[in-house]
């Protein structure tokens, strides 16, 4: 059955470090998502992506973070400088269609540890 | 602002009993709903969904519920097994007005335990 996968699976940074965090969304899917989910809190939405460019974003997505899909196959998630607070799961998410009811398919997250 | 709420953080039922997850939105804007189980240190995997445009749907052992004039929804699991015990979100989407991105907004999660 396919699957999102990202990778690292864990990140230790110092504050003020760069990261690069990394998903490969379901073949053939059109929607990119990421969300985050810090210890103890909901999982919340950063940003959506589709057909090259964001399509929406929430207030915590400032000009820190970044989205990028390189390739066809990989979405990638930077924060230019870490802070302590960035500290949380980080999920990449993926959609295939634009069908109202069509289901967000989550990987396994990215623990991101900023010391 | 908590646009899904999910009041209860733990549950615990024994094994073979119904559980009752419930949630609640107040978004009327909301019209796709979701039931994602979630494990320590995994991903939210999908459980089931269901449309504002019906009130039931049915997968296997998970039955969601949708009462739209209260705003409220339940995931009912018949019968419980105790590798059903995890942590259960309820998620939302609504239309936004810039497309279909469609990003989903989460309550804060029933811990489930079944007690064999």
């Amino acid at each position: 059955e396919p699957e999102v996968t990202q990778t690292p699976s864990h990140q230790v940074t110092q504050m003020g470090q760069e990261v690069i965090l990394r998903c490969v969304p379901i073949s053939n899917h059109l929607y990119f998502y990421w969300y985050r989910q810090i210890l103890g809190q909901k999982v919340e939405f950063l940003v959506s992506f589709y057909n090259n460019e964001i399509s929406e974003k929430s207030e915590i997505f400032d000009d820190q973070f970044s989205v990028e899909r390189p390739d066809g196959s990989n979405f990638t998630l930077k924060i230019r400088s870490t802070k302590l607070e960035d500290s949380a799961m980080y999920f990449c998410a993926s959609r295939g269609t634009s069908r109202s009811t069509d289901t967000q398919y989550f990987g396994p997250g990215t623990r991101l540890t900023v010391l | 602002d908590q646009q899904v709420k999910q009041n209860s953080p733990s549950l615990s039922v024994q094994e073979g009993r119904i559980s009752i997850l419930n949630c609640d939105y107040t978004n009327s804007m909301f019209d796709y709903f979701l039931w994602y189980k979630k494990y320590p240190a995994e991903g939210p995997t999908f459980l089931i969904s269901i449309s504002s445009i019906k009130d039931k749907n049915e997968d296997g052992r998970f039955t969601v519920f949708l009462n739209k004039s209260a705003k409220h929804l339940s995931l009912h699991i018949v019968p419980s097994q105790p590798g059903d015990s995890a942590v259960y979100f309820c998620a939302a989407s609504a239309v936004n007005t810039l497309g279909s991105a469609r990003q989903l907004t989460f309550g804060s999660g029933t811990q489930l335990t079944v007690l064999p």
